[in-house]
C-alpha cells in the first residue's frame, strides 16, 4: 500500500534562517506531488508541484523554493525565512495520468518562524 | 487560470438536521474533476467525495451527495443526517482533466451542534 511521509511535524525557525521539509511517498512510483501552505484558519495555497524528476512547478512567487531529487522526494526550501512564513504545509502525491484520482495528504508540519 | 470561491467561511448545523454547503469555481475547460474534502481538528486531508464533469448525474456517498451544475460552474455538498463526527472545515477543489494542478478554495468551517 502506499504510504507518505512528511517531517518534522513541528518546527520553529527564527527570521532568516534556512528551511528543509521533506516529503517522501512509498509504493507507488511516478507520482504527482504537491506542497500547500494552509495560513491560520484559511484555505490551502498551492505552492508547487511536480510531475517528474526535476519538474517543478511555481505558483507562488515568493522566497521558498522546491526539489524533486527523486521520484518520491519532494523537498521545500528556503535560504532565509520571513515572518510571513508560518503556517502549516501539506505534502500530497496522487497518481499521475488522468482521471479523478485521489489526492493523498502528509501529516503537515507546522512551522512557526520568530 | 482556475479559481474555486467558496462564500461561506463558517456554517453550523444541529445534529442529525441537512446542510448544504457552496463552491463555485471558474474555468474555461469542458472536461475536468471536482472534489470535496474534510480536514477535522486532526488536520489529516480525507477525500468526501469527487465528480467528473463529463457526468450529469450527482455524485452520492452515502450521506454526501453533490449538486452539480456545470452551466453555472457550481458545485454544492449536501450534507444529510449530520453526525458530531462532521465538524470539519470542508474544501472544494478543482482539476483540469488534462493537467495536475489541484487548486483548493478557502474552505468552510462547518460545525455540527448536538
Amino acid at each position: 500500500s502506499q504510504t507518505i511521509h512528511q517531517w518534522p511535524a513541528t518546527l520553529v525557525q527564527p527570521v532568516g534562517s534556512p528551511l528543509s521539509l521533506e516529503c517522501t511517498v512509498e509504493g507507488t512510483s511516478n507520482p504527482n506531488l504537491y506542497w500547500y501552505r494552509q495560513a491560520a484558519g484559511r484555505g490551502l495555497q498551492l505552492l508547487f508541484y511536480s510531475v517528474g524528476i526535476g519538474q517543478i512547478s511555481s505558483e507562488v512567487p515568493q522566497n521558498l523554493s522546491a526539489s524533486r531529487p527523486q521520484d518520491r522526494q519532494f523537498i521545500l526550501s528556503s535560504k532565509k525565512l520571513l515572518l510571513s512564513d508560518s503556517g502549516f504545509y501539506l505534502c500530497a502525491w496522487r497518481s499521475s495520468g488522468t482521471g479523478a484520482t485521489e489526492a493523498f495528504f502528509g501529516q503537515g508540519t507546522r512551522l512557526t518562524v520568530v | 487560470a482556475q479559481t474555486v470561491t467558496q462564500s461561506q467561511p463558517e456554517m453550523s448545523v444541529q445534529e442529525a438536521e441537512t446542510v448544504t454547503l457552496s463552491c463555485t469555481y471558474d474555468t474555461s475547460e469542458n472536461n475536468y474533476y471536482l472534489f470535496w474534502y474534510k480536514q477535522p481538528p486532526s488536520r489529516q486531508m480525507i477525500l468526501v467525495i469527487r465528480q467528473e464533469a463529463y457526468k450529469q448525474q450527482n455524485a452520492t456517498e452515502n450521506r454526501f451527495s453533490v449538486n452539480f451544475q456545470k452551466a453555472a460552474k457550481s458545485f454544492s455538498l449536501k450534507i444529510s443526517d449530520s453526525q458530531l463526527g462532521d465538524t470539519a472545515m470542508y474544501f472544494c477543489a478543482f482539476m483540469s482533466r488534462y493537467g495536475n494542478k489541484l487548486v483548493f478554495g478557502a474552505g468552510t468551517i462547518l460545525r455540527v451542534k448536538s
